[in-house]
């Protein structure tokens, strides 16, 4: 089983609303990874860390999305107004030296 | 135009038999593959990567790749249930541990008892 850790599991927000999700890498992985996988199971590639440094990222939806990992607490991600679009699983996944990424279970946001 | 696409769409097989999927890359800077497995509710896991041309097997899966059409496909014998899931081809740029992976759009995998 997956030791990587997001939280919550499910968020419901309303549309202009922020919305904040946490990820625990699994213990020692210094790249953590943020995906997100829509109802139609199309994934995009948001953005990557290694410590605490972003390493790519996309052009985060109009500034709307920001995320960040700080040395010693958990990784997150924030979209500071919520749009239905963003409707979507949001993915955690964290790597090591094997190149195998293990994902979390994610975070099911929704945005009325 | 998707830079990695997959099929089928769906599949079906009867318990015992063999699972074909395949996967094609558009893109010939993806040299690294891996196949991921997604249950509902669950987040993918991974199953193998390959990264060489030809077979790798690992217990009742078999990964192909062919370098120079950029075709990998994934090969289940005896299926069972627990096999019914989302299957995912990931591709990526680079062979280490930072690279971002680009997934298909999947092929789900319906095992029949």
């Amino acid at each position: 089983n997956s030791k990587v850790i997001q939280t919550p599991r499910y968020l419901v927000k309303g549309q202009g609303q922020k919305a904040k999700m946490r990820c625990i890498p699994e213990k020692g992985h210094p790249v953590v990874f943020w995906y997100q996988q829509n109802k139609n199971n199309e994934f995009k590639f948001l953005i990557n860390f290694q410590n605490q440094e972003v390493l790519q990222q996309i052009d985060m939806t109009e500034k709307r999305f920001s995320a960040e990992c700080p040395s010693n607490s958990p990784c997150s991600l924030e979209i500071q107004s919520s749009e239905a679009g963003d409707s979507a699983l949001y993915l955690c996944a964290s790597s090591l030296s094997n190149y195998e990424q293990y994902f979390g279970p994610g975070t099911r946001l929704t945005v009325l | 135009q998707q830079k990695v696409q997959q099929s089928p769409e769906s599949l079906s097989v009867p318990e015992g038999g063999m699972a074909s999927l395949n996967c094609t890359s558009s893109d010939r800077n993806f040299q690294y593959f891996w196949w991921y497995r997604q249950h509902s509710g669950e987040g993918p896991k991974a199953l193998m990567s390959i990264f060489s041309d030809g077979d790798k097997k690992e217990g009742r899966f078999t990964a192909h790749l062919n370098k120079a059409s950029l075709h990998v496909s994934l090969h289940i014998r005896d299926s069972q249930p627990s096999d019914s899931a989302l299957y995912f081809c990931a591709a990526s740029e680079q062979g280490t541990n930072t690279g971002k992976l680009t997934f298909g759009d999947g092929t789900v995998l319906t095992v029949k008892p």
